[in-house]
């Protein structure tokens, strides 16, 4: 049974282009969080999807940060024009059930740094 | 009242001593707590969870204690091995009557274990 899964891996990007951040999450999860941690610190929660829908977003940056989880595919981190600033580990955890109890299971990150 | 403060930030430990590392917590509604485990370069792993119901939780080495009139949770390690050396996360969410299921990281104690 696949864990979450991630890619890339690495991203290298320079000032002002786009970043695309891709999540796979577990087999029979559908409940799919996004979360960032800076250098030395701890995990920030950015925004929390289930299939089609933003359920919290209450973390993510106003401007040039989306996400989204389609019907088909994996969830996307999208960082658009992205700055300095942003350069982090992007973590993707997946759930299967939305009553609260369940376990969240976390990827291996993606490294985006911006040059 | 979202934080989760964790302490202390490093901490070095003999080959079969205990490790131990601290949360206090500030809202009242938080229900669930689990530790997660990091090595570097990987994404976070659960360790163990406790629930406010039980004082105490043991899992093989791994013990959560909960103080919930201080607001206070731990993790002792014991018997602390080599491979346990990584950084620790602690972190608290919201389970029953809310919206969301985003989990509240402190900022971690990177732990090593000395041969």
């Amino acid at each position: 049974n696949a864990g979450v899964m991630q890619n890339p891996r690495h991203l290298v990007r320079r000032r002002g282009q786009e970043a695309r951040l891709r999540c796979s999450p577990m087999k029979g999860h559908s409940h799919v969080y996004w979360y960032r941690q800076l250098p030395e610190e701890g995990l920030k929660f950015m925004v929390y999807l289930q299939k089609e829908n933003i359920i919290d977003e209450s973390g993510m940056p106003k401007e040039r940060f989306s996400a989204e989880f389609p019907k088909e595919g994996p969830s996307i981190l999208r960082i658009q024009q992205v700055v300095r600033g942003d350069s982090a580990a992007y973590f993707c955890a997946s759930s299967p059930l939305t009553s609260g109890q369940e376990t969240q299971y976390f990827g291996p990150g993606t490294r985006l740094l911006v040059l | 009242q979202q934080q989760v403060k964790q302490s202390p930030q490093s901490l070095i430990v003999q080959k079969g001593g205990i490790s131990i590392i601290n949360c206090a917590y500030e809202n009242t509604a938080f229900d669930y707590f689990p530790w997660y485990q990091q090595f570097p370069g990987k994404g976070p792993a659960l360790l163990i969870a406790i629930r406010p119901d039980v004082s105490e939780k043991k899992e093989g080495r791994f013990t959560i204690s909960f103080n919930k009139s201080a607001k206070q949770f731990s993790l002792h390690i014991m018997d602390s091995q080599p491979g346990d050396s990584a950084t620790y996360f602690c972190a608290a969410k919201r389970e029953y009557g809310g919206a969301t299921n985003k989990l509240i990281f402190g900022t971690g104690t990177l732990l090593a274990v000395q041969p």
